[in-house]
């Protein structure tokens, strides 16, 4: 039972590349999370999909998309990137979308240039 | 409309004294709160949450926490700290009904001192 993984830990992107963080979870949950944290920020929410079929977007979302491929896995992706997005990404799943405890993944370092 | 705030933005202690970190909250629901615990480098992880059960919470490695709706505020302790417990620690709010929304308060760096 590995959690929540993340793919890949680190990566550097020049400006404008594009890429996709992937996600996946076996727990069975049906929500799941982006988060971005930077410092002295606390964490941010991205995008959540609530449960599979369903995406909609949290408290910063511009510059990125996001697919739930399944009930598993759900994506994120940076079309192109900016400075701006350098940051340490964080997914997250709950049972439930709520005041449900989420469980969160390893986080993946980007940093753009 | 929610919002947390981690009054400290860093505390130090010494090892074996007791550890305070401050954590007050707004919620226009009847919230759900969390603490969370991040090591250098990893992901967090959850050390206790209050659901409206009993209002004082234990959590894991002698972290306890006690709501008090009275004070808007739900601080965590521990009798006495450990070189292990140096980390960043997160309080987080979420409403039981309206929203679905983690709320994350900016943070606390707890240093230990030997």
């Amino acid at each position: 039972n590995a959690g929540v993984t993340q793919t890949p830990k680190f990566q550097v992107l020049k400006t404008g590349q594009s890429m996709t963080l992937q996600c996946a979870q076996d727990m069975n949950h049906n929500s799941m999370y982006w988060y971005r944290q930077d410092p002295g920020m606390g964490l941010r929410l991205i995008y959540y999909s609530a449960s599979e079929g369903t995406t909609d977007k949290g408290e910063v979302p511009n510059g990125y998309n996001v697919s739930r491929l399944n009930k598993r896995e759900f994506s994120l992706r940076l079309e192109s990137a900016a400075p701006s997005q350098t940051s340490v990404y964080f997914c997250a799943s709950s049972s439930v979308a709520g005041a449900d405890t989420q469980y969160f993944g390893p986080g993946t370092r980007l940093t753009v240039l | 409309a929610q919002s947390v705030t981690q009054l400290d933005s860093h505390v130090s202690v010494s090892e074996g004294t007791p550890v305070l970190l401050r954590c007050n909250y707004s919620s226009s629901y009847s919230p759900s709160l969390f603490w969370y615990v991040q090591h250098p480098n990893k992901g967090l992880q959850l050390l206790l949450k209050y659901t409206s059960a009993a209002t004082l919470v234990k959590g894991i490695n002698g972290f306890e926490a006690e709501f008090k709706k009275s004070e808007t505020s739900f601080h965590l302790t521990k009798p006495s700290a450990h070189m292990s417990d140096a980390a960043e620690y997160f309080c987080v709010v979420s409403a039981t009904s309206g929203t679905y929304k983690y709320i994350f308060g900016t943070g606390t760096r707890l240093k230990v001192l030997a």
